[in-house]
């Protein structure tokens, strides 16, 4: 078990609507950084917080929105959802910066879109 | 650019016998590895890491060697067991201090008993 949560397990909803994907990180762990995981892409990281502030960016669409909030926990917005973000959602947390401490994985959120 | 090539794509072994998982990277400035196992319907897991000051690191059957000049590590698992069977990442951060860690495409490795 890394300690890191992530819910729901299971996501079944239809394009055009939104969702919202929740993440606890480990006890102690600052940063808290959202991971897509589908088929074809691997792993595409999309974004990082710090301590509530956005670090960094990747591929986020600007349909896909998150925060970090005062209590460290984090959540992820999919809006206007496609058939194309189907995905694992995976949320993992470290204690400062990834080059400075490892990357601990949720379990991930599985998004069905239909 | 953002790039980690990792290969093969899927490797199968026998039971006993030793995998080796390739990556290169593309940011000369790169200066942590990370490797993570993913098991069915789990998050991956960090199994090893290395930093840009050495050369190679063991932990038991694991073992990671790193040649900056090349700009690729590997990852080596030795007297292989079912139980390593599972989806392999590399990592590699991006563009020198940027917090962005991109990840390998995987590596499905099956061990046969």
């Amino acid at each position: 078990d890394s300690g890191v949560t992530q819910t729901p397990k299971h996501l079944i909803t239809a394009t055009g609507q939104r969702v919202t994907l929740r993440c606890s990180p480990r006890s102690g762990d600052l940063s808290v950084y959202w991971y897509q995981q589908s088929l074809d892409q691997g792993l595409q990281f999309l974004i990082q917080y710090y301590n509530g502030e956005e670090r960094a960016k990747g591929n986020i669409l600007e349909r896909f929105s998150a925060q970090q909030f005062p209590d460290l926990h984090s959540e992820l917005n999919l809006s206007s959802l496609e058939l194309g973000d189907s995905a694992l959602y995976f949320c993992a947390s470290s204690v400062g910066g990834w080059y400075n401490s490892p990357l601990h994985f949720g379990n991930g959120t599985r998004l069905t879109v239909t | 650019g953002e790039n980690v090539e990792q290969h093969p794509s899927t490797l199968s072994v026998q039971e006993g016998d030793s995998a080796v998982i390739k990556c290169t990277y593309s940011d000369s400035a790169s200066n942590y590895f990370p490797w993570y196992k993913q098991e069915l319907g789990k998050g991956p897991q960090l199994i090893i890491d290395i930093r840009s000051n050495v050369g190679e690191k063991k932990d038991q059957r694991i073992a990671v060697t790193l040649n900056k000049t090349a700009k690729h590590f590997s990852l080596h698992i030795t007297e292989t067991q079912p139980e390593d069977s599972a989806v392999y990442f590399c990592a590699a951060p991006t563009q020198g201090g940027s917090e962005k860690l991109v990840f390998g495409k995987g590596t499905k490795l099956t061990v046969n008993p």
